[in-house]
């Protein structure tokens, strides 16, 4: 297996645009986190799903953040409009048992935003 | 502040020598888990030990929990360069969410 896949690796853009993060998970796992990591503010979840829905989005920051799971290989966070404050490196990660099923969770490589 | 958070920020040793991290959180726990990150890349798990356990090894890591204390400690003996890295621990609670803290880095020098 891959491994848990997102895309892109890197973005640049400028204050205002919308910007959109992709995370395909490992097959076959059934909840999938994002996570936010700064130096100021460590790594953060920002939401997590279980069987595609959401299940706590209370990391989400503002409004300007969503994040959607439509189907089980796919989800996406986006932030529009975006601002300089939201650079950081997001990471999915997904979880292959079911809602309360403790294990580990396996991490993709992370997409470094930088928003000038 | 985060539920989990680690001591010393940053370490420094020989290689050979043992690396020990400590863990502390606030709230009850299912489970805790030590994560490792090398620069740029992913965090990787490496161990899991859940709230009914005490100790846990696993090849040169040993994990202890005690959760009167709420507090969690990483051993790596025999530290090698390429254990270099930072090394997170994590939190879950019964609703099922993790909670990381800020990590400590690791330097072992050749």
């Amino acid at each position: 297996d891959a491994g848990v896949i997102q895309s892109p690796r890197h973005e640049v853009t400028e204050m205002g645009q919308e910007v959109t993060l992709r995370c395909k998970p490992i097959s076959g796992h059934n909840s999938l986190f994002w996570y936010r990591q700064t130096m100021m503010r460590g790594l953060e979840l920002l939401i997590y799903f279980n069987n595609n829905v959401p299940i706590d989005d209370s990391g989400m920051p503002e409004d300007r953040f969503s994040a959607k799971m439509p189907n089980a290989s796919f989800s996406t966070l986006k932030i529009q409009p975006s601002e300089p404050r939201d650079s950081a490196v997001y990471f999915c990660a997904s979880n292959p048992t079911a809602f309360r099923s403790y294990n580990e969770q396996f991490f993709g490589p992370g997409t470094r935003l930088t928003v000038l | 502040s985060q539920q989990g958070e680690e001591d010393p920020q940053a370490l420094s040793i020989q290689e050979g020598e043992n690396a020990t991290m400590n863990c502390s959180y606030k709230t009850s726990i299912n489970n805790l888990q030590w994560y490792r990150q090398n620069s740029g890349r992913g965090l990787v798990h490496l161990i899991l030990i859940r709230s009914n356990e005490r100790e846990k090894h696993s090849g040169r890591l040993r994990v202890t929990l005690d959760t009167s204390k709420k507090s969690s400690s990483l051993l790596i003996t025999a530290s090698r360069a390429a254990d270099t890295a930072s090394y997170f621990c994590a939190t879950q609670t019964n609703a099922g969410k993790s909670t990381f803290g800020d990590g400590t880095t690791l330097t072992v020098k050749p």
